[in-house]
């Protein structure tokens, strides 16, 4: 079974409009760390937003926010007021406890795409 | 600003050839990643280092080895490049290893690599 599951490959928004980025996961964990990244067209992964398993609130960094529900296993980003910058890949990521093996575990991507 | 840096944007080598990617981080990470991305299959770990010659296998080492003489480098090397090496790699570090914010890893521009 996947651990990080992101169903939307592809999304267009029209400017101005708020976006979310749909993500589940699978842990058997009680402790575990989700993380977003952004990949624009240079390659770069960028680090928006962590979510910890005990975060009694929804994280917040600026525009971007994650709704986090953790019975249903869910972490959507919500990106606010979309901007043409926003254009990129949007990956999804949890981070389990497991010494020797540490890594972070990914899911496959939304191509998310601003229009003007 | 946590700042990784990898030797080369682009690189083309021939088959068979031995290929090393480098990369530097300049936080004082004590762990270092190499995944390498494809489409649709989303990153996936190659390599991890959590200390100075220390390394661990992740979930794709074949055909790779690394190299960690300093805190501060990681090596990726390609012993016999082939055609399906073809891909985005793409390094990262991180303070610590476990599920906090701390633990975010940060990433470099990433090396698209081309095996003919």
């Amino acid at each position: 079974a996947q651990k990080i599951t992101q169903t939307q490959p592809g999304m267009f928004v029209q400017e101005k409009e708020a976006v979310t980025l749909d993500c589940t996961y699978d842990t058997s964990d009680q402790s575990y760390g989700l993380f977003w990244y952004k990949q624009p067209s240079s390659g770069e992964m960028i680090f928006l937003i962590y979510q910890g398993s005990y975060d009694e609130q929804n994280a917040t960094e600026g525009r971007y926010s994650l709704n986090f529900q953790k019975a249903r296993k869910s972490a959507n980003l919500v990106i606010s007021a979309s901007q043409l910058g926003d254009s990129a890949m949007y990956f999804c990521a949890m981070r389990e406890p497991n010494f020797g093996n540490e890594k972070l575990t990914f899911g496959t991507g939304t191509r998310l795409t601003i229009i003007p | 600003d946590v700042k990784v840096t990898q030797s080369s944007r682009y690189l083309v080598k021939r088959t068979g050839e031995k290929v090393f990617l480098e990369c530097v981080q300049d936080m004082d990470h004590e762990n270092m990643f190499w995944y390498r991305q494809d489409p649709g299959l989303g990153l996936r770990l190659i390599y991890f280092s959590y200390d100075v010659k220390m390394k661990e296998k992740g979930d794709i080492p074949e055909g790779y080895s690394v190299s960690r003489e300093k805190k501060e480098r990681f090596s990726l090397i390609l012993e016999s490049a082939s055609t399906n090496q073809t891909s985005m790699y793409l390094c990262a570090s991180s303070l610590l290893g476990g599920t906090t914010r701390t633990d975010t890893q940060y990433f470099g521009p990433g090396t698209r690599l081309t095996v003919l």
